[in-house]
């Protein structure tokens, strides 16, 4: 069974609209993770989270929020959503050690017109 | 800024050779190198991770060669297989983040 999970797996969206994208793990790791796949970028991490009411930007935290209301749930927040803000993301979660894996989840296809 | 480059972007190879996929990385304080390896319509997932105390790691067909005063590593992928055909991050940890290349898509041909 998935360890993280992501809804919706694909979203349409118009501009300016509010997006909400959700993210599920049963690790019961504390960290928990947004990134955007971009092509010729790789992975670019949005915000992350070390634990239940936490949340902290990352590299490319303009227009959007997160939430970590529990320790199982992490969403990614687009207020108002724009065409570049047109990408895969991907959730993932993990705890600190030393070799700090990153779990994945399938990613959602968020396609803003 | 990337402060992980791969290279090559794509790669084709036939089933039975060796992939040679390359990383390099800019700050001499990343101390811990996964790769992720991705199916289309998937997430990224771990393969194979090296400490930077090591200078080689092999799994299976995987192995990485780490050449730190070059701030270099590379993966081989020995017996290429079609099931091998995805996308490769090399990844390191700088702190508390961990920062992606850009990805080399590989492709086997049968």
């Amino acid at each position: 069974e998935a360890a993280v999970t992501q809804s919706p797996r694909n979203k349409v969206a118009v501009t300016g609209g509010k997006v909400t994208l959700s993210c599920n793990q049963t690790n019961n790791h504390n960290n928990m993770y947004w990134y955007r796949q971009d092509t010729g970028h790789g992975l670019r991490l949005i915000h992350y989270s070390y634990g239940a009411g936490s949340t902290e930007k990352g590299d490319i935290p303009d227009g959007y929020k997160a939430s970590r209301p529990s320790q199982e749930n992490f969403s990614l927040i687009l207020e108002l959503a724009t065409p570049s803000q047109t990408s895969v993301y991907f959730c993932a979660s993990g705890d600190w050690g030393a070799q700090d894996t990153q779990y994945f989840g399938p990613g959602t296809r968020l396609l803003v017109l | 800024q990337q402060q992980v480059r791969q290279s090559p972007q794509s790669l084709t190879v036939w089933e039975g050779e060796t992939a040679i996929l390359n990383c390099s990385y800019e700050d001499s304080t990343f101390n811990y190198f996964p790769w992720y390896q991705q199916f289309p319509g998937e997430g990224p997932a771990l393969l194979i991770s090296i400490s930077s105390v090591s200078d080689k790691k092999e799994d299976g067909r995987f192995t990485i060669f780490f050449n730190k005063r070059e701030k270099k590593l590379s993966l081989h992928i020995t017996d290429s297989q079609p099931g091998d055909s995805a996308t490769y991050f090399c990844a390191a940890r700088g702190g508390w983040q961990l920062i992606f290349g850009s990805g080399t898509q590989l492709t086997v041909m049968p």
